[in-house]
């Protein structure tokens, strides 16, 4: 069955310090989603992209993150400057259509 | 406003008991309720999921029962096994297929 991907599983960091979170969604969907879970909360929403552009985003998603889907099966999400409170789960999501979102393992990212 | 409220935090359920899960909300536009479960160090994964123009889905040993007037739905676990320990958020759906997640809940089921 297919399944979207992430990489790295877990990434560490200095604060301050820019990353990218790489996702593979199904390769016949088209909505693709970024969603966090901080430890021990619940899973957050943070931005939806289709068509090569961010559909809806949250308050959380500020300047310091940007997505991308630089080829035909890349989904990116970058932080350009980490900071402390960005460590936690992110999970990558996609969908063919108005469905149910198809969620990735995670990347745990720690900020040192 | 697009909170959905979950309770009980954890529950610890005997093998073969019942595991009931209740999730709330406020919003009238959401149009959609899945039920994620998530494994540690694992993306949450679609169990059940319901419309709100229906009031009951049986999938196997899970059921979700909606109850529209009163903007409640709850997941119920029949004949819960050691292997359905795990934690399970409800979900709502809203805007362009945005989720909004309920803070979760732990089930622990003792052999």
């Amino acid at each position: 069955e297919p399944e979207v991907t992430q990489t790295p599983s877990h990434q560490v960091t200095q604060m301050g310090q820019e990353v990218i979170l790489r996702c593979v969604p199904i390769s016949n969907h088209l909505y693709f989603y970024w969603y966090r879970q901080i430890l021990g909360q619940k899973v957050e929403f943070l931005v939806s992209f289709y068509n090569n552009e961010i559909s809806e985003k949250s308050e959380i998603f500020d300047d310091q993150f940007s997505v991308e889907r630089p080829d035909g099966s890349n989904f990116t999400l970058k932080i350009r400057s980490t900071k402390l409170e960005d460590s936690a789960m992110y999970f990558c999501a996609s969908i063919p259509g108005p469905d149910t979102q198809y969620f990735g393992p995670g990347t745990r990212l720690t900020v040192l | 406003q697009q909170q959905v409220k979950q309770s009980p935090q954890s529950l610890i359920v005997q093998k073969g008991g019942i595991s009931i899960i209740n999730c709330a909300y406020e919003n009238t536009a959401f149009d959609y309720f899945p039920w994620y479960q998530q494994f540690p160090g694992k993306g949450p994964a679609l169990l059940i999921a319901i419309r709100p123009d229906v009031s009951e889905k049986k999938e196997g040993r899970f059921t979700i029962s909606f109850n529209k007037s009163a903007k409640q739905f709850s997941l119920h676990i029949m004949d819960s096994q050691p292997g359905d320990s795990a934690t399970y958020f409800c979900a709502a759906r809203y805007g362009n297929n945005r989720l909004a997640f309920g803070k979760g809940n732990q089930v622990v089921v003792i052999p």
